[in-house]
């Protein structure tokens, strides 16, 4: 079974503070995602990675960065944390790019204060 | 770019069989997918439509028309353990599954 990890559950972090989340996937996945799902707002993609050290724009990647230094780990980087980016930021990896299924984490409930 | 619709919440009751729909408007359309999410927990796949007509899988369907932009969930048989979220997502040619804001469906008894 694919397995889709990440770090941490919940986090509480304030206002300026740099965050890392940190997602890894045991096999051997080409293709990681990060998601932010809001209530009314749904999945919204933030940054996707094709490859190792590889990196795309989703819908909403402003203030947040992206690490993918190795084929099994894809890290969401919250430069500055701001109160807006209070949300549920959900992983998930696929095999392939275009007709693959994703696999999501369990989720990381993040609150800025 | 894309839209993506679909109803925000539906009710229904055990055993009833319940339609949800989902409309889209993309470029370079590649395939629907449907997916599960139960609250607080992570979304899990349904299905993967490619190809217009009905994909079934036990108690859900899935239906796809390419030419209309449509898409329909069909679960039958309705149970509890039904009741969760359902999103649709679009894969669009060389970039990621962007999804719709999700229905939410409650069962009864």
């Amino acid at each position: 079974d694919v397995k889709v990890t990440q770090s941490s559950r919940y986090l509480v972090k304030r206002t300026g503070e740099k965050v890392f989340l940190e997602c890894v996937q045991d096999m051997d996945h080409e293709n990681m995602f990060w998601y932010r799902q809001d209530p009314g707002l749904g999945l919204r993609l933030i940054y996707f990675s094709y490859d190792v050290k590889m990196k795309e724009k989703g819908d909403i990647p402003e203030g947040y960065s992206v690490s993918r230094e190795k084929k099994e780990r894809f890290s969401l980087i919250l430069e500055s944390a701001s109160t807006n980016q209070t949300s549920m930021y959900l992983c998930a990896s696929s095999q392939t790019l275009n007709t693959g299924e994703l696999f999501f984490g369990e989720g990381s409930r993040l609150t800025v204060l | 770019g894309q839209n993506i619709d679909q109803p925000t919440e539906m009710t229904a009751t055990e055993g009833a069989i319940v339609q949800i729909n989902c409309t889209y408007q993309t470029s370079g359309f590649n395939g629907l997918f449907w997916y599960q999410q139960h609250a607080g927990e992570a979304p899990t796949f349904l299905s993967y439509n490619v190809l217009d007509g009905l994909e079934e899988k036990g108690r859900f369907s899935s239906f796809l028309s390419r030419s209309k932009g449509y898409s329909y969930l069909l679960l039958k048989e309705l149970q509890m353990k039904d009741s969760a979220s359902y999103l649709c997502a679009v894969n669009q040619a060389g970039t990621a599954l962007i999804f719709g804001k999700g229905t939410t469906l409650s069962v009864s008894s």
